[in-house]
């Protein structure tokens, strides 16, 4: 399979707390992408990162790349009711997606 | 600027209907993604295409599956003799060319296809 697969499938974590999720994938990239997909809706772009990065910040978001690994993670800080959602990661050429992680913020 | 706009919101066809799903990319957007999501499930990628040619269609069922993306107009993805199993939600993404964009996705809302 060429997805990205991410893990945990489902995380579920109080208000104020961080959230770490991964991605690994199986070829080479070019780059790699984070997505989230709040219930019944399309999915939006969060971040994106190249190959030739190791880590990116956006906000409370922070993402980063270890292509040895072929892997990728995505962590929130500081989370909030808002952010429960399925986040998803797509690598660049055929924007193949993994099944996603179910986050789910507790208050 | 307009998103992407997918109509019809929610479908619902009976066994052996034909159900035809459109989408209108983002204004100066020449590529067009179609997937398929099952509830819970991630997004499953059905095909790629730019005006008037399929990139890659890996991922559509080799029948009753057919998308088009014409010179003029809304890409539509078309499923004939529609079948229960083909009850899904079918999102359909667009991006600028990969080779000078960032290749980043821009989503509709999706179609809802329910048969009965």
């Amino acid at each position: 399979s060429q997805q990205g697969e991410e893990d945990p499938q489902a995380l579920s974590i109080q208000e104020g707390e961080n959230a770490t999720m991964n991605c690994s994938y199986k070829t080479s990239i070019n780059n790699l992408q984070w997505y989230r997909q709040n219930s019944g809706r399309g999915l939006v772009h969060l971040i994106l990162i190249r190959s030739n990065e190791r880590e990116k910040h956006s906000g409370r978001l922070r993402v980063t790349l270890d292509t040895s690994k072929k892997s990728s993670s995505l962590l929130i800080t500081a989370s909030r009711a808002a952010d429960t959602a399925s986040y998803f990661c797509a690598r660049d050429d055929k924007i193949i997606f993994g099944k996603g992680t179910r986050l789910h913020i507790l208050p | 600027n307009a998103g992407v706009m997918q109509n019809p919101r929610h479908l619902v066809r009976r066994r052996g209907q034909e159900a035809r799903l459109r989408c209108s990319p983002m204004k100066g957007h020449s590529h067009v993604y179609w997937y398929r999501q099952l509830p819970e499930e991630g997004l499953k990628f059905m095909v790629y295409l730019q005006k008037e040619n399929i990139i890659d269609e890996s991922g559509m069922p080799k029948e009753r599956f057919s998308a088009e993306f014409p010179k003029e107009g809304p890409s539509i993805l078309r499923i004939q003799q529609v079948v229960r199993g083909d009850s899904a939600a079918y999102f359909c993404a667009s991006s600028r060319p990969l080779e000078i964009g960032t290749g980043e996705l821009f989503f509709g809302e999706g179609s809802r296809l329910t048969v009965l």
